[in-house]
């Protein structure tokens, strides 16, 4: 069974431009949450989706959203990027809703300047 | 406020050598923690799931422990290997019917020949 990919695994923005992050669970899997990982910080709840709904989020400003498509593929959105939002985004997949034996994808590197 | 605290930050030792990595946390009420495994640029790989009720849980020589009574958690790691060399991430679970998970900043662990 394949596991969870992530696609870009790089990028490089510059302040104000938005971007989005694309996120496949493995098969079958319905929920998708997202994480950001910085040095300074280390992970961080962004948001959970679940058959398509936004089900938890984390404390995030607005900027940060996400949607999620009925085959369970989720995209995150980072909208007027910020030099902060440099970080390691992270997808984790799990059967159900809240489970907490998650699934991490390997990130998408994200370089803000 | 909930945390997890982790020690020691980083830790160097021999190839061959035993380590213990150590997990405080203060979240109430608690359902579960896990330790995670992340090498360097990829996405964390869950080593051990322990809830209220376990107290040690192994996984070929990794040897996670808890003390519910004083919210701790160590990771032991037996003859340690240079694949060894990565960032060990303690995460607790709040059990409050919904999804809520603190992550810990993590001990970064380098093993030498």
């Amino acid at each position: 069974k394949a596991g969870v990919t992530q696609t870009p695994r790089y990028l490089i923005k510059t302040r104000g431009q938005q971007v989005t992050l694309s996120c496949s669970p493995i098969s079958g899997h319905r929920s998708v949450s997202w994480y950001q990982q910085t040095p300074g910080q280390g992970l961080q709840f962004l948001f959970e989706y679940f058959s398509e709904t936004q089900r938890n989020k984390g404390n995030f400003p607005g900027r940060f959203s996400g949607r999620q498509f009925s085959n369970s593929r989720s995209e995150m959105n980072v909208s007027t990027l910020e030099l902060g939002d440099s970080a390691l985004y992270l997808c984790a997949s799990s059967p159900r809703q809240g489970d907490y034996e998650q699934y991490f994808g390997p990130g998408t590197r994200l370089t803000v300047t | 406020k909930n945390q997890v605290e982790q020690s020691p930050q980083s830790l160097i030792i021999l190839e061959g050598k035993n380590c213990t990595l150590q997990c405080n946390y203060t979240v109430s009420p608690f359902s579960n923690l896990r330790w995670y495994k992340q090498d360097t640029g990829r996405g964390p790989v869950s080593l051990t799931i322990m809830t209220f009720s376990e107290n040690t849980k192994s996984n070929g020589r990794y040897t996670a422990t808890l003390d519910a009574d004083t919210k701790q958690s160590s990771l032991h790691i037996t003859a340690s290997q240079l694949s060894d060399s990565a960032s060990y991430i303690c995460v607790v679970s709040e059990d409050t019917g919904g999804f809520k998970t603190i992550f810990g900043a993590g001990t970064r662990l380098f093993v030498k020949a």
